[in-house]
């Protein structure tokens, strides 16, 4: 199976940074990787599919992008509803696998 | 409006059964591969497998492959997940969620199972 790692697993940040989660493949997946938001009441939406296009009506401070082994999910003016899991999945090669998550709060 | 709601959830004894379903609207049902997700409490998502348009093609994780069946009815625009000799490793929120290519565009909102004594 293709293990996806996440760093780091917890993100302090302030409102208005920028930052970056990283997502990194055991083997290389070919840019088949997407990023989803999980709110606290479980909610799980798509940002970004293909590792770097933007899902319909996700705002443009989120981006992602990657090749290889090594993607990374950036936001770049982070606004208070931000704050929330996130993960990366990749479909390359079946079983589908989720990266371990990372939690992103408030500084 | 894409919509998919499961039901079925709740606590049940380990080593029974129990059946979730996943009704889905808004969008044509049978034109989609269909798929499930769990999150164990407090850790993250797992895949659990897929089911194509017909029901000719289905695809597991394979530590739950002889656990768990995925079925559909395309009358009936629902999703199911069998699952069979429950454990306490089952404990988690179960999400279906709709495959279009790249998969996983749409998710409901979960429901929990609880497999205790």
């Amino acid at each position: 199976d293709i293990q996806l790692t996440q760093s780091p697993s917890t993100l302090p940040a302030s409102l208005g940074k920028r930052v970056t989660i990283s997502c990194r493949a055991s083997q290389s997946i070919s840019n088949s990787l997407n990023w989803y938001q999980q709110k606290p009441d479980g909610t799980v939406k798509r940002l970004i599919y293909s590792t770097s296009t933007l899902e319909s009506g996700v705002p443009s401070r989120f981006s992602g992008s990657g090749s290889g082994t090594d993607y990374s999910l950036s936001i770049s003016s982070l606004e208070s509803e931000d704050f929330a899991m996130y993960y990366c999945l990749q479909y390359a090669t079946y079983p589908w696998t989720f990266g371990g998550g990372t939690k992103l709060e408030l500084k | 409006e894409v919509k998919l709601v499961e039901s079925g959830g709740g606590l049940v004894q380990p080593g029974r059964s129990l059946k979730l379903s996943c009704a889905a609207s808004g969008f044509s049902f049978n034109d989609y591969w269909m798929g499930w997700v769990r999150q164990a409490p407090g850790k993250g998502l797992e895949w659990i497998g897929e089911i194509n348009q017909d029901s000719s093609a289905i695809n597991y994780t394979p530590s739950l492959k002889d656990k768990f069946t995925i079925s559909r009815d395309n009358a009936q625009n629902t999703l199911y997940l069998q699952m069979s000799k429950l454990g306490s490793e089952d404990t988690a929120i179960y999400y279906c969620a709709r495959v279009s290519w790249p998969p996983f565009d749409y998710w409901g909102q979960g429901v929990m199972v609880t497999v205790s004594s």
